[in-house]
Protein backbone atom coordinates (compact mmCIF):
# COMPACT_ATOMS: atom_id res chain seq x y z
CA UNK A 1 0.00 0.00 0.00
CA UNK A 2 1.10 3.54 -0.88
CA UNK A 3 1.80 6.03 2.00
CA UNK A 4 1.42 9.75 1.80
CA UNK A 5 3.31 11.16 -0.84
CA UNK A 6 4.25 14.74 -1.49
CA UNK A 7 5.54 16.70 -4.72
CA UNK A 8 8.02 18.14 -5.04
CA UNK A 9 10.10 17.25 -2.33
CA UNK A 10 11.95 20.47 -2.69
CA UNK A 11 11.62 23.68 -4.05
CA UNK A 12 13.30 26.86 -4.60
CA UNK A 13 11.51 29.99 -5.57
CA UNK A 14 11.83 33.37 -5.43
CA UNK A 15 10.35 36.26 -3.01
CA UNK A 16 6.91 37.00 -5.05
CA UNK A 17 6.85 33.88 -7.19
CA UNK A 18 3.51 31.45 -6.25
CA UNK A 19 4.18 27.77 -5.63
CA UNK A 20 1.81 24.52 -5.58
CA UNK A 21 2.20 21.94 -3.31
CA UNK A 22 0.68 18.43 -3.72
CA UNK A 23 -0.33 15.59 -1.17
CA UNK A 24 -1.69 12.61 -2.13
CA UNK A 25 -2.75 10.92 0.54
CA UNK A 26 -3.65 7.25 1.31
CA UNK A 27 -6.36 5.56 -0.27
CA UNK A 28 -9.69 5.51 1.17
CA UNK A 29 -8.45 8.14 3.76
CA UNK A 30 -11.00 11.16 4.60
CA UNK A 31 -8.98 13.24 6.54
CA UNK A 32 -5.88 15.10 5.40
CA UNK A 33 -4.10 17.43 7.62
CA UNK A 34 -1.55 20.17 6.47
CA UNK A 35 1.62 21.16 8.86
CA UNK A 36 4.34 23.10 8.46
CA UNK A 37 7.84 23.31 9.97
CA UNK A 38 9.73 27.11 9.80
CA UNK A 39 13.41 27.58 11.08
CA UNK A 40 13.74 24.03 12.85
CA UNK A 41 10.63 24.69 14.93
CA UNK A 42 7.75 23.37 16.25
CA UNK A 43 6.17 21.32 13.66
CA UNK A 44 2.73 23.51 13.25
CA UNK A 45 -0.86 22.22 12.13
CA UNK A 46 -2.15 24.63 9.24
CA UNK A 47 -5.61 23.02 8.53
CA UNK A 48 -7.62 19.82 8.18
CA UNK A 49 -9.69 18.61 5.54
CA UNK A 50 -12.39 16.08 5.67
CA UNK A 51 -12.62 14.69 2.57
CA UNK A 52 -13.25 17.58 0.40
CA UNK A 53 -14.23 20.08 3.16
CA UNK A 54 -12.41 22.35 5.29
CA UNK A 55 -12.27 20.97 8.83
CA UNK A 56 -10.34 23.42 10.41
CA UNK A 57 -8.05 26.15 9.10
CA UNK A 58 -7.35 28.13 12.11
CA UNK A 59 -3.53 27.06 11.74
CA UNK A 60 -3.60 29.19 7.88
CA UNK A 61 -0.94 32.20 8.71
CA UNK A 62 -2.58 34.46 6.10
CA UNK A 63 -4.59 34.52 2.62
CA UNK A 64 -1.40 34.27 0.99
CA UNK A 65 -2.07 30.65 1.28
CA UNK A 66 -4.71 28.46 -0.40
CA UNK A 67 -5.97 24.54 0.13
CA UNK A 68 -8.01 22.57 -2.05
CA UNK A 69 -9.17 19.25 -1.70
CA UNK A 70 -11.47 18.74 -5.03
CA UNK A 71 -12.83 15.48 -4.95
CA UNK A 72 -11.52 14.55 -1.87
CA UNK A 73 -8.65 12.65 -2.88
CA UNK A 74 -5.37 15.03 -3.68
CA UNK A 75 -4.74 18.10 -2.03
CA UNK A 76 -2.77 21.09 -3.16
CA UNK A 77 -2.08 24.13 -0.79
CA UNK A 78 -0.94 27.33 -2.91
CA UNK A 79 1.36 30.13 -1.83
CA UNK A 80 1.05 32.98 -3.65
CA UNK A 81 2.72 35.45 -3.86
CA UNK A 82 5.51 33.45 -1.77
CA UNK A 83 7.49 35.98 0.93
CA UNK A 84 10.72 34.89 2.59
CA UNK A 85 9.54 33.88 5.85
CA UNK A 86 7.27 30.97 4.44
CA UNK A 87 10.38 28.88 3.98
CA UNK A 88 10.48 25.96 5.79
CA UNK A 89 8.97 21.85 5.43
CA UNK A 90 5.44 21.65 4.72
CA UNK A 91 4.27 17.94 5.78
CA UNK A 92 1.03 16.58 4.76
CA UNK A 93 -0.56 13.82 6.83
CA UNK A 94 -3.83 11.71 6.64
CA UNK A 95 -5.51 9.42 8.77
CA UNK A 96 -9.06 7.06 7.63
CA UNK A 97 -11.56 8.85 10.21
CA UNK A 98 -11.59 11.53 12.42
CA UNK A 99 -10.45 11.86 15.65
CA UNK A 100 -7.38 12.16 17.96
CA UNK A 101 -7.08 8.50 18.73
CA UNK A 102 -6.63 7.93 14.88
CA UNK A 103 -3.14 7.42 13.75
CA UNK A 104 -1.80 10.12 11.27
CA UNK A 105 0.79 9.08 8.18
CA UNK A 106 2.23 11.66 7.25
CA UNK A 107 4.32 12.10 4.12
CA UNK A 108 8.59 13.02 3.49
CA UNK A 109 7.33 16.76 3.39
CA UNK A 110 7.96 19.41 0.72
CA UNK A 111 11.18 21.69 1.31
CA UNK A 112 10.24 25.14 0.60
CA UNK A 113 12.69 27.83 -0.04
CA UNK A 114 11.90 31.50 -0.60
CA UNK A 115 15.06 33.30 -1.77
CA UNK B 1 -4.87 25.70 24.16
CA UNK B 2 -2.76 22.21 24.08
CA UNK B 3 0.88 22.40 24.00
CA UNK B 4 4.06 20.36 24.15
CA UNK B 5 7.84 20.94 25.56
CA UNK B 6 10.84 18.90 24.56
CA UNK B 7 13.32 20.39 26.43
CA UNK B 8 16.61 19.39 24.92
CA UNK B 9 17.49 20.08 21.64
CA UNK B 10 19.91 18.09 21.62
CA UNK B 11 21.40 14.53 23.06
CA UNK B 12 24.32 12.67 22.56
CA UNK B 13 24.79 9.43 23.69
CA UNK B 14 27.23 6.42 23.40
CA UNK B 15 26.25 3.42 21.03
CA UNK B 16 24.51 0.73 23.59
CA UNK B 17 24.19 3.28 26.21
CA UNK B 18 20.16 3.96 27.35
CA UNK B 19 18.57 6.94 26.54
CA UNK B 20 15.61 9.17 27.65
CA UNK B 21 14.05 11.45 25.52
CA UNK B 22 11.81 14.18 27.75
CA UNK B 23 8.44 15.50 26.53
CA UNK B 24 6.11 17.54 29.06
CA UNK B 25 2.69 18.82 27.71
CA UNK B 26 -0.12 21.05 28.79
CA UNK B 27 -3.82 19.85 27.63
CA UNK B 28 -7.11 20.46 29.18
CA UNK B 29 -8.38 16.68 29.29
CA UNK B 30 -7.29 13.34 29.36
CA UNK B 31 -4.46 13.58 26.18
CA UNK B 32 -3.78 11.33 23.18
CA UNK B 33 0.21 11.32 23.14
CA UNK B 34 2.55 10.65 20.25
CA UNK B 35 6.24 9.63 19.68
CA UNK B 36 7.53 10.04 16.12
CA UNK B 37 11.18 9.61 14.79
CA UNK B 38 11.89 11.74 11.50
CA UNK B 39 15.05 10.28 9.62
CA UNK B 40 17.05 12.46 7.19
CA UNK B 41 15.14 12.68 3.96
CA UNK B 42 11.88 10.69 5.91
CA UNK B 43 8.35 11.50 6.65
CA UNK B 44 7.31 11.27 9.84
CA UNK B 45 6.98 7.76 11.57
CA UNK B 46 4.91 6.87 14.57
CA UNK B 47 7.40 5.43 17.52
CA UNK B 48 4.30 5.00 19.89
CA UNK B 49 0.67 6.58 20.76
CA UNK B 50 -0.61 6.96 24.63
CA UNK B 51 -4.39 7.10 24.46
CA UNK B 52 -5.83 5.08 27.59
CA UNK B 53 -5.15 2.38 30.10
CA UNK B 54 -1.47 1.00 30.74
CA UNK B 55 0.56 3.72 31.54
CA UNK B 56 3.70 2.02 29.98
CA UNK B 57 3.80 1.64 26.36
CA UNK B 58 5.99 -0.38 24.10
CA UNK B 59 6.63 0.82 20.46
CA UNK B 60 8.93 0.06 17.54
CA UNK B 61 12.36 -0.61 17.44
CA UNK B 62 12.44 -1.39 21.21
CA UNK B 63 11.39 1.90 22.56
CA UNK B 64 8.67 2.52 25.24
CA UNK B 65 7.24 5.58 27.22
CA UNK B 66 5.46 6.27 30.20
CA UNK B 67 2.77 8.38 30.62
CA UNK B 68 2.88 10.39 34.00
CA UNK B 69 -0.38 12.66 34.44
CA UNK B 70 0.77 13.88 38.01
CA UNK B 71 4.07 15.46 35.83
CA UNK B 72 2.40 15.93 32.68
CA UNK B 73 5.19 13.89 30.85
CA UNK B 74 5.38 11.41 28.17
CA UNK B 75 9.29 11.13 28.39
CA UNK B 76 10.74 8.08 25.40
CA UNK B 77 13.22 5.70 26.99
CA UNK B 78 15.14 2.75 25.00
CA UNK B 79 17.52 0.35 27.48
CA UNK B 80 20.40 0.08 24.51
CA UNK B 81 20.75 2.60 21.64
CA UNK B 82 21.54 1.65 18.33
CA UNK B 83 23.63 4.08 15.66
CA UNK B 84 20.82 3.97 13.48
CA UNK B 85 18.67 5.41 16.38
CA UNK B 86 20.59 9.03 14.84
CA UNK B 87 17.35 11.27 14.11
CA UNK B 88 15.22 13.63 15.26
CA UNK B 89 12.63 12.57 17.90
CA UNK B 90 8.85 14.33 18.10
CA UNK B 91 6.11 14.60 20.55
CA UNK B 92 2.68 15.61 20.13
CA UNK B 93 -0.31 15.74 21.52
CA UNK B 94 -3.62 15.28 19.76
CA UNK B 95 -7.47 17.10 19.84
CA UNK B 96 -9.79 14.66 20.84
CA UNK B 97 -11.89 15.37 18.16
CA UNK B 98 -10.64 16.70 15.41
CA UNK B 99 -6.85 14.96 15.69
CA UNK B 100 -5.18 18.01 15.51
CA UNK B 101 -1.93 17.40 16.34
CA UNK B 102 0.62 19.71 18.69
CA UNK B 103 4.31 18.89 18.52
CA UNK B 104 7.37 20.01 20.22
CA UNK B 105 10.45 21.84 18.71
CA UNK B 106 12.03 18.08 18.27
CA UNK B 107 15.60 16.38 20.04
CA UNK B 108 18.07 15.39 17.42
CA UNK B 109 19.67 12.56 18.68
CA UNK B 110 23.27 11.80 17.53
CA UNK B 111 24.77 8.31 18.31
CA UNK B 112 28.64 7.89 19.18
CA UNK B 113 30.16 4.99 18.03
Amino acid sequence: EAGVTQFPSHSVIEKGQTVTLRCDPISGHDNLYWYRRVMGKEIKFLLHFVKESKQDESGMPNNRFLAERTGGTYSTLKVQPAELEDSGVYFCASSQATGGWNIQYFGAGTRLSVL
Amino acid sequence: AQSVTQPDIHITVSEGASLELRCNYSYGATPYLFWYVQSPGQGLQLLLKYFSGDTLVQGIKGFEAEFKRSQSSFNLRKPSVHWSDAAEYFCAVTNTNAGKSTFGDGTTLTVKP
